[in-house]
């Protein structure tokens, strides 16, 4: 599976978007891009995820870029409940989503 | 979005002795489910792909003999850790994914600790 590289913490004022990046530049056509995150102490929750076209869901948007080799989570309004550990990970379509973590971005949303 | 449950959600054992965990997909058949580690300040690490009917794959330097996985129907797998050290203290967690989606749901996790 590819690898990512992301920021190893970023901060965000509540009410204001935040746009998490991750890198993965060896990105295979067959792999989708994921995130997660974890709250403290808690298993990893879906947010999102795509292959190639840009998505959005209730909780965020994922932006890919044209050449796959990186992508941005947005939080289009950060509360502090979405504070966490936000994970991307890259993993191939037909593996049941065996996943190889990085090391994540803490996101810190303040008052 | 699917259901993944882990029971339970922490347990103390001595040292010496086993500790079973159970990961149930609750609304949907799981072929196969992931097994996670997490230390303190970690992120999580791939320990094994449980295989419903089948032998569990474990990761490079995960002891097999020592983290046993039964995958005996397609919503329960379960991951004994034998003769648990305080070392094994850890978060564990399981993952699942129903065969018509392409996300996988995470348990909300055990905290094992072995005194």
């Amino acid at each position: 599976d590819a690898k990512t590289t992301q920021p190893p913490s970023m901060d965000c004022a509540e009410g204001r978007a935040a746009n998490l990046p991750c890198n993965h530049s060896t990105i295979s056509g067959n792999e989708y891009v994921y995130w997660y995150r974890q709250i403290h102490s808690q298993g990893p929750q879906y947010i999102i995820h795509g292959l190639k076209n840009n998505e959005t869901n209730e909780m965020a948007s994922l932006i890919i870029t044209e050449d796959r080799k990186s992508s941005t989570l947005i939080l289009p309004h950060a509360t502090l409940r979405d504070t966490a550990v936000y994970y991307c990970i890259v993993s191939y379509i037909y593996n049941f989503n065996k996943f190889y973590f990085g090391s994540g971005t803490k996101l810190n949303v303040k008052p | 979005g699917a259901v993944v449950s882990q029971h339970p959600s922490w347990v103390i054992c001595k040292s010496g002795t086993s500790v079973k965990i159970e990961c149930r997909s609750l609304d949907f058949q799981a072929t196969t489910m992931f097994w996670y580690r997490q230390f303190p300040k970690q992120s999580l690490m791939l320990m094994a792909t449980s295989n419903e009917g089948s032998k569990a794959t474990y990761e490079q330097g995960v002891e097999k003999d020592k983290f046993l996985i039964n995958h005996a129907s397609l919503t329960l797998s379960t991951l004994t850790v034998t003769s648990a050290h305080p070392e094994d203290s850890s978060f564990y967690i399981c993952s699942a994914r129903d065969v018509g989606r392409t996300e996988a749901f995470f348990g909300q996790g055990t905290r094992l600790t072995v005194v």
